[in-house]
């Protein structure tokens, strides 16, 4: 079946460092991609999404890019703040929107320090 | 933006009772709401896809009559978790899909502890 797999952390960044998260996905057919986030205290919210190969999803300063070739969607932001310090989510669906159930990765925790 | 609540936010209980999570859209209409478990350190899988005014569907393994889903309205979906034991214990989380959006929007969750 489909699945997801990516850094489980916890990882520690001081301000202003350079992120990245990998995901890589197996899956049948053409899924779609997102990233979530959960900060502490709240439910998950959607950070962005890539519906096909070679889309980039953006958002807060966050950005994905779709690799159909090595099944993969690293998340980077090239400069972390202290309010960054989330658990990240990857997670694939089958529909192209996320109206099919999502299947979600482990989850990284993050915090970044002042 | 869209909001989804869940209450309670945590529950204690003894073994062998029932206890009911309610999930709301707060601010939209829902025909789809999904419900997830977390365990410690675990990925959110999903139990079970629950839809307005017809029969959950469950993923594999998932005991229906354990976890029994009612969805009642556009707005509101309840799990009951019924004769819960010590191993049902575990983070709960909703979402609600926004048709117009096509985008599932999570609950807070609802921790869920059975002594």
């Amino acid at each position: 079946g489909d699945s997801v797999t990516q850094m489980e952390g916890p990882v520690t960044l001081s301000e202003e460092a350079f992120l990245t998260i990998n995901c890589t996905y197996t899956a049948t057919g053409y899924p779609s991609l997102f990233w979530y986030v959960q900060y502490p205290g709240e439910g998950l919210q959607l950070l962005l999404k890539a519906t096909k190969a070679d889309d980039k999803g953006s958002n807060k300063g966050f950005e994905a890019t779709y690799r159909k070739e090595t099944t993969s969607f690293h998340l980077e932001k090239g400069s972390v703040q202290v309010s960054d310090s989330a658990v990240y989510f990857c997670a694939l669906s089958a529909s192209q929107g996320g109206s099919e159930k999502l299947v979600f990765g482990k989850g990284m925790k993050l915090t970044v320090n002042p | 933006g869209a909001v989804v609540s869940q209450h309670p936010s945590w529950v204690i209980c003894k073994s062998g009772t029932s206890v009911k999570i309610e999930c709301r859209s707060l601010d939209f209409q829902a025909t789809t709401m999904f419900w997830y478990r977390q365990f410690p350190k675990q990925s959110l899988m999903l139990m079970a896809t629950s839809n307005e005014g017809s029969k959950a569907t469950y993923e594999q393994g998932v005991e229906k009559d354990k976890f029994l889903i009612n969805h009642a309205s556009l707005t509101l979906s309840t799990l009951t978790v019924t004769s819960a034991h010590p191993e049902d214990s575990s983070f709960y989380i909703c979402s609600a899909l926004h048709g117009g959006a096509e985008t599932q929007y999570f609950g807070p969750g609802t921790r869920l502890l059975v002594l």
